[in-house]
């Protein structure tokens, strides 16, 4: 059973359209949450949410955690061509193996020309 | 710091013959972790390590065997490759301070056993 669930699966968009996506999860104890890109490689790192309502941003980027409704979302604004990747969440519960995290599946995210 | 280091990149096994996948990091880091992650799905935790001399299972240990004897290497070793092992493999190290827990991904070995 699924402790992070992600959705959509997939998304195909248009250059400069905004994108959300979700991810819901299911911890005993929770810790952190993670968000990644993943471009036919390795996952790189794009933010990690602590606390509940506050809002990490980088660029064009945004998350946003809920605590109380166990939920993140991804904002990317005006998307572009390098956008198209995987996304990935992942959480950390305090009573999990030491440092290990629980991903979902990822949303497929394409941004055509 | 080259970061995390994996070799091979590419690798066709046949069924029953072994390899071992190799991962470096270059960052002190005391945590170690091997994922696998198949097509449309995340990534599952095959095995991990918290410092040299230390492993243990994760999600999906079956079919592979660890070791840690150094800080900086965690190979993974497929003993008798089976068809349901074809898969990318990622080695991450992570060095938690408190509540960060940011994980550092290697390059990824895609593995196909046929």
């Amino acid at each position: 059973e699924d402790k992070v669930v992600q959705s959509p699966l997939s998304l195909v968009v248009h250059e400069g359209d905004t994108v959300t996506l979700n991810c819901s999860y299911e911890v005993t104890n929770f810790r952190s949450l993670l968000w990644y890109k993943q471009e036919k490689k390795a996952p790189t790192f794009l933010f990690m949410l602590t606390s509940s309502g506050i809002e990490k941003k980088s660029g064009r980027l945004s998350s946003i955690l809920d605590k109380k409704e166990l939920f993140s979302i991804l904002n990317i604004t005006a998307t572009q061509t390098g956008d198209s990747a995987v996304y990935l969440c992942a959480t950390h519960d305090r009573g999990s193996t030491l440092g290990r995290l629980y991903f979902g599946r990822g949303t497929q995210l394409t941004v055509w020309p | 710091n080259a970061g995390v280091t994996q070799t091979p990149k590419f690798r066709i096994l046949k069924i029953g013959q072994s390899m071992t996948l190799q991962c470096t990091q270059d960052m002190n880091h005391n945590y170690m972790y091997w994922y696998r992650q198949d097509p449309g799905m995340g990534l599952k935790l095959i095995y991990y390590s918290v410092g040299a001399g230390i492993t243990d299972k994760g999600e999906v240990p079956n079919g592979y065997n660890v070791s840690r004897s150094t800080t900086e290497d965690f190979p993974l070793r497929l003993e008798l490759a089976a068809p349901s092992q074809t898969s990318v493999y990622f080695c991450a190290s992570t060095n938690p301070q408190g509540a960060l827990y940011e994980q550092y991904f290697g390059p990824g070995t895609r593995l196909t056993v046929t």
